[in-house]
């Protein structure tokens, strides 16, 4: 059964990077796509972009200037990169598997909270 | 891109049915057959419960159901139950190869 954990620091300071990692155990990363989503504060989820395995990437329009996703499929891991961070990027950042392109978001990690904030 | 249209709140005594719709347009919920919800209790992450309209995971309750009409899908929760109170999500592919989620509703059992 995969499981994803996402890792991280929790506090970031304005204007500098946020950097999170996912480390996907149980299974391989090979041949499935590989999101980050968040969630502000009491709101709703947004999707923040995806990385396939082979390393293709899209993004969320309002983000892909600030958005770099990697992965390292030796490690099992994929990391989100979200540069010039203000206090409107707290959150908690969940990571998540879907099969294809067009599909489902499943599983998702337990999701890691991270404050913007000097 | 704009977040699908969801009730704020739905509620329902236990062991009756309700429905959360969820409202989109032709370049997202219309256009395919790729709309998926979401279960989440406080402090927890997501949970998918629907997915392809209609499909359900394995190991879901077969009182969840969905459907979909047009630019709106709905998820049917039947024989309302305590365990059901949580925030539920839709979500869809779209036109630009993104997806998008509603905008949540708080499910209360009275």
């Amino acid at each position: 059964q995969v499981q994803l954990q996402e890792s991280g620091p929790g506090l970031v300071k304005p204007s500098e990077t946020l950097s999170l990692s996912c480390t996907v155990s149980g299974g391989s990363m090979s041949n499935y796509y590989w999101s980050w989503i968040r969630q502000l504060p009491g709101k709703g989820l947004e999707w923040i972009g995806y990385i396939y395995y082979s390393g293709s990437t899209n993004y969320n329009p309002s983000l892909k200037s600030r958005v770099i996703i990697s992965a390292d499929t030796s490690k099992n891991q994929f990391s989100l990169n979200l540069s010039s961070v203000t206090a409107a990027d707290t959150a908690v950042y969940y990571c998540a598997r879907h099969p294809t392109v067009y599909e489902r978001f499943d599983p998702w990690g337990q999701g890691t909270l991270v404050t913007v904030s000097s | 891109q704009s977040a699908l249209t969801q009730p704020a709140s739905v509620s329902g005594s236990p062991g009756q049915s309700i429905t959360i719709p969820c409202t989109g347009t032709s370049s997202d919920v219309g256009g395919y057959n790729y709309v998926s919800w979401y279960q989440q209790h406080p402090g927890k992450a997501p949970k998918l419960i629907i997915y392809d309209v209609s499909k359900r995971p394995s190991g879901v309750s077969n009182r969840f159901s969905g459907s979909k009409s047009g630019n709106t899908a709905s998820l049917t929760i039947s024989g309302l139950q305590a365990e059901d109170e949580a925030d539920y999500y839709c979500s869809s592919y779209t036109t630009n190869s993104t997806y998008v989620f509603g905008t949540g509703t708080k499910v209360t059992a009275l």
